[in-house]
């Protein structure tokens, strides 16, 4: 089975400051990983994702993630966050193995992002 | 790009009715599509599979009978909430994996059901 693990419920961060949500996962083979982020009462909008590769992925509005195969471990970051980065951020994985109707993902419990101006 | 649309974006219905979802996917073919329910500030969790052409496939603990599934063609699943009680109100999400970028998902912007 696989799993995803964001340990965080909420991170706040300072306007201009770098912001890091945390990801960790679990599953057989390699992963397809997706960091997903959804406004109040929105659908799921993508970020980025990773495949294989280069470990850094960039995203959408600046972000990147860092895969790290060791740690099991799939971080969002962004150097320098807005007000408007304020939102709820999830992490999702499914097995490179998964086909046809096993492609769904599954995600993380979700982690609070919250910029202070 | 890919868009995949919900109607309605959202709904308030008394308890004992049923009401319907639909998801679209507008601009490609979706053989597979996935309900999703998500409470307040809680993750997304996967309902079932709706598959084309054949009967959807249910995640443990989710009643077919009450959350009926229909993948009537390639760019539409419904997804029928019968006899609605409060407990079943929630914000519904929708998502199709396009058919060429077998790593990718593609949500709808969701379905918010308040039973009443």
């Amino acid at each position: 089975a696989q799993s995803v693990a964001q340990p965080e419920d909420q991170v706040n961060v300072a306007e201009g400051n770098p912001l890091t949500v945390k990801c960790t996962y679990s599953v057989s083979g390699n992963p397809y990983l997706f960091w997903y982020v959804q406004y109040p009462n929105r659908g799921l909008q993508f970020l980025l994702k990773y495949i294989t590769g280069d470990n850094l992925v960039k995203g959408s509005y600046g972000f990147e993630a860092e895969f790290n195969k060791s740690q099991t471990s799939f971080h969002l970051k962004k150097p320098s966050a807005l007000v408007s980065d304020s939102a709820l951020y999830f992490c999702a994985v499914r097995s490179f193995l998964s086909s046809g109707s096993a492609r769904q993902l599954t995600f993380g419990s979700g982690t609070q992002l919250t910029v202070l101006p | 790009g890919a868009v995949v649309s919900q109607h309605p974006s959202w709904v308030i219905c008394k308890s004992g009715t049923s009401v319907k979802i639909e998801c679209r996917s507008l601009d490609f073919q979706a053989t597979t599509m996935f309900w999703y329910r998500q409470f307040p500030k809680q993750s997304l969790m996967l309902m079932a599979t709706s598959n084309e052409g054949s009967k959807a496939t249910y995640e443990q603990g989710v009643e077919k009978d009450k959350f009926l599934i229909n993948h009537a063609s390639l760019t539409l699943s419904t997804l029928t909430v019968t006899s609605a009680h409060p407990e079943d109100s929630s914000f519904y999400i929708c998502s199709a994996p396009p058919p060429r970028l077998a790593d990718e998902q593609y949500f709808g912007p969701g379905t918010r059901l308040t039973v009443t």
